[in-house]
């Protein structure tokens, strides 16, 4: 079975500065995507970036970036020039490849609060 | 473009009540989920279903069942509620391929069992 560690429940950033969110994955599955979703206290899940385990190059899409070292089994999320409205949940979920399609395992969880 | 559509949107259960949760999707999507999301916590995906006629167990199915007897629809029957079945519940839909960023959610149900 997937395991998905996030090892900060919170985590405090100022206003314009980056922050890193960790996740660290388990899984014996070669081939596999990393998901990270932002979820809002109104409760959406809000896709945020996807990186496959075959790509080359991390992923980024706008100021969100993924570091991903597969050796360690790691997929960090970085948002850069971090703003009020990041303040969220951050969740970060695998997908096994195979007949795994869309069947994500999550992981528990960071709380962003982002300072003025 | 509707995309995933769940109702109800919010539900006060009475122990040993039961309910179904629905689910649409309007993108002719071949695989669809419902998980749930306790307090504080990641979501568990209970069923899913990879085409019509066809649906599996996840982590988390007691209590629950559901049906796919369309591509479109998907939903969650909750048979005796029970104080833990107290959660968020979102349906999900994708193509069925490695996927991606194509997994899309619904905005969440939320439910109350007292």
């Amino acid at each position: 079975a997937q395991k998905i560690t996030q090892t900060q429940p919170g985590m405090f950033v100022q206003e314009k500065e980056a922050v890193t969110l960790d996740c660290t994955y388990d899984t014996s599955d070669p081939s596999y995507g990393l998901f990270w979703y932002k979820q809002p206290s109104s409760g959406e899940m809000i896709f945020l970036i996807y990186q496959g385990s075959y790509d080359q190059q991390n992923a980024t899409e706008g100021r969100y970036s993924l570091n991903f070292q597969k050796a360690r089994k790691s997929a960090n999320l970085v948002i850069s020039a971090s703003q009020l409205g990041d303040s969220a949940m951050y969740f970060c979920a695998t997908e096994d490849g195979g007949t795994s399609y869309g069947k994500l395992t999550f992981g528990q969880g960071t709380i962003l609060t982002v300072h003025p | 473009n509707a995309g995933v559509t769940q109702t109800p949107k919010f539900r006060i259960l009475k122990i040993g009540q039961s309910m179904t949760l629905q689910c649409t999707q309007d993108m002719n999507h071949n695989y669809m989920y419902w998980y749930r999301q306790d307090p504080g916590m990641g979501l568990k995906l209970i069923y899913y279903s990879v085409g019509a006629g066809i649906t599996d167990k996840g982590e988390v199915p007691n209590g629950y069942n559901v049906s796919r007897s369309t591509t479109e629809d998907f939903p969650l029957r909750l048979e005796l509620a029970a104080p833990s079945q107290t959660s968020v519940y979102f349906c999900a839909s994708s193509y069925g391929q490695f996927s991606g960023n194509t997994i899309y959610f619904g905005e969440g149900s939320w439910l109350t069992v007292v």
